[in-house]
């Protein structure tokens, strides 16, 4: 397997809503990331696990709450987000080899 | 902050040509990686350099790291409607079981049939 999967693919919330975007990969990696990306522009690094901690945070607001479960699983809870928070959200892992999920599509009303 | 340089921002070509694109940094990185991203999904990996001066191909695609580590190409040969969508450099330190990619800003590739 050499898939990162991401779920759910599309997801629409209100700012007063409170959900949760989950990633998997049953590569062995065990360095697993979240990247925000906007409309024509590149991914920008949010979280790095490394063996299941939490690594680096890159100033992130506190309205994004990531989560490690296992070294298979990674979640990003969501609450009181803002329009401006609409944008691809994509999950990553690395070991050998540095692979992308599909990402979901959040729109925040 | 470390910074990619990715050029051309933007390409309009015609079915068949030959594509080139490129990256430079003002530091030096110990991977290479290129992506192709189209509109609403992930970056897929087509490339990864891993060693100073590496030349690799991946079918009509060739990639090299550049000798100072700072610079790496990617191109396509005789291009088809299906490689349009934005490529993206992004260089790479490995630091124990984590890596931090820096990104280029993108290369839109539009094919013409």
């Amino acid at each position: 397997d050499t898939e990162v999967t991401q779920t759910p693919k599309h997801l629409v919330m209100g700012m007063t809503n409170k959900k949760s975007l989950k990633c998997e990969q049953h590569m062995g990696h065990r360095a697993m990331y979240w990247y925000k990306q906007k409309a024509k522009k590149p991914p920008e690094l949010m979280f790095v696990y490394s063996y299941e901690k939490l690594s680096i945070n890159e100033s992130v607001p506190s309205r994004f709450s990531p989560e490690c479960p296992n070294s298979s699983l990674l979640n990003l809870h969501l609450h009181a987000l803002q329009p401006e928070d609409s944008a691809l959200y994509l999950c990553a892992s690395s070991g050998i080899g540095y692979t992308f999920g599909s990402g979901t599509r959040l729109t925040v009303v | 902050g470390q910074q990619l340089n990715q050029s051309p921002q933007s390409m309009f070509i015609q079915e068949g040509e030959d594509v080139s694109m490129n990256c430079t940094s003002s530091s030096i990185f110990n991977t290479w990686l290129w992506y192709k991203q189209d509109p609403g999904e992930g970056p897929v990996l087509l490339i990864a350099l891993y060693k100073a001066g590496e030349l690799t191909s991946n079918g009509r695609l060739t990639a090299q790291f550049g000798i100072t580590r700072k610079d790496s190409f990617l191109n396509i040969s005789a291009s088809i409607p299906s490689d349009v969508g934005i490529y993206f450099c992004a260089g790479l330190n490995y630091g124990g079981s984590q890596g931090n990619l820096i990104f280029g800003k993108g290369t839109k590739l539009s094919v013409k049939p």
